[in-house]
């Protein structure tokens, strides 16, 4: 199986100010064949389904605000928020796609300091 | 705009088998893998398998022998099964379209496992 990493577990950041999330994969999920990353992240919020952010690693899904988005290849990847807001507060969680079983990351938890 | 809602029963006697169905509104069942995920009180998400419209599975090698996903494209639903359920099986049940990561989510079903 790839086990997802995430980093931290938890963080607080100002309203207005930029929170970053890591996801370590114990693999590749790079795909040589097509050079696509197969690796999405997930904001979830309590009561609701988890929601697709970005998907091949840095594509935003449609109606994602640009404030979030997504970098890293083959390893080491990472979810940005430029100017953290007050609905942003959610569990955040990575997810590979290269094989299964589908792993996630443990998830972060992001707050409002 | 593909819907996905879950439904069956919410509570399940240990040992007993847990059975869930997901119906797919909204846009066909064809062309793509459909997937069941849990997220247990206090813990992270599991992907406990997926099917393909034409029945190709894929099943988590911790759940393997105890999970059955089939498909119903007539219906446009697709099933779990998950046999001798444990307390520890407690969770919310998501179905989900599997592609890019996974776009489509049911709203989660909660199953509690109880005598």
């Amino acid at each position: 199986d790839i086990v997802m990493t995430q980093s931290p577990d938890s963080l607080a950041v100002s309203l207005g100010e930029r929170a970053t999330i890591n996801c370590k994969s114990s693999r590749s999920v790079l795909y040589s064949s097509d050079n696509k990353n197969y690796l999405a992240w997930y904001q979830h919020k309590p009561g609701q389904p988890p929601k697709l952010l970005i998907y091949w690693a840095s594509t935003r899904e449609s109606g994602v605000p640009d404030r979030f988005s997504g970098s890293g290849s083959g390893t080491d990847f990472a979810l940005t928020i430029t100017s953290l807001q007050a609905e942003d507060v959610a569990l955040y969680y990575c997810q590979q796609y290269y094989g299964t079983p589908r792993t996630f990351g443990q998830g972060t938890k992001v707050e409002i300091k | 705009q593909v819907q996905l809602q879950e439904s069956g029963p919410g509570l399940v006697k240990p040992s007993e088998t847990l059975s869930l169905t997901c119906t797919v509104s909204g846009g066909s069942i064809n062309n793509y893998y459909w997937s069941w995920i849990r997220q247990p009180p206090g813990k992270g998400l599991e992907w406990i398998g997926f099917i393909s419209s034409i029945g190709t599975t894929s099943y988590n090698p911790s759940l393997k022998s105890r999970v059955t996903i089939s498909v119903d494209t007539s219906k446009n639903q697709f099933s779990l099964k998950l046999t001798s359920v444990t307390a520890a099986d407690t969770a919310v049940y998501y179905c989900a379209r599997d592609a890019r990561g996974v776009d489509v989510w049911g709203q989660g079903t909660t199953v509690t496992v109880s005598s």
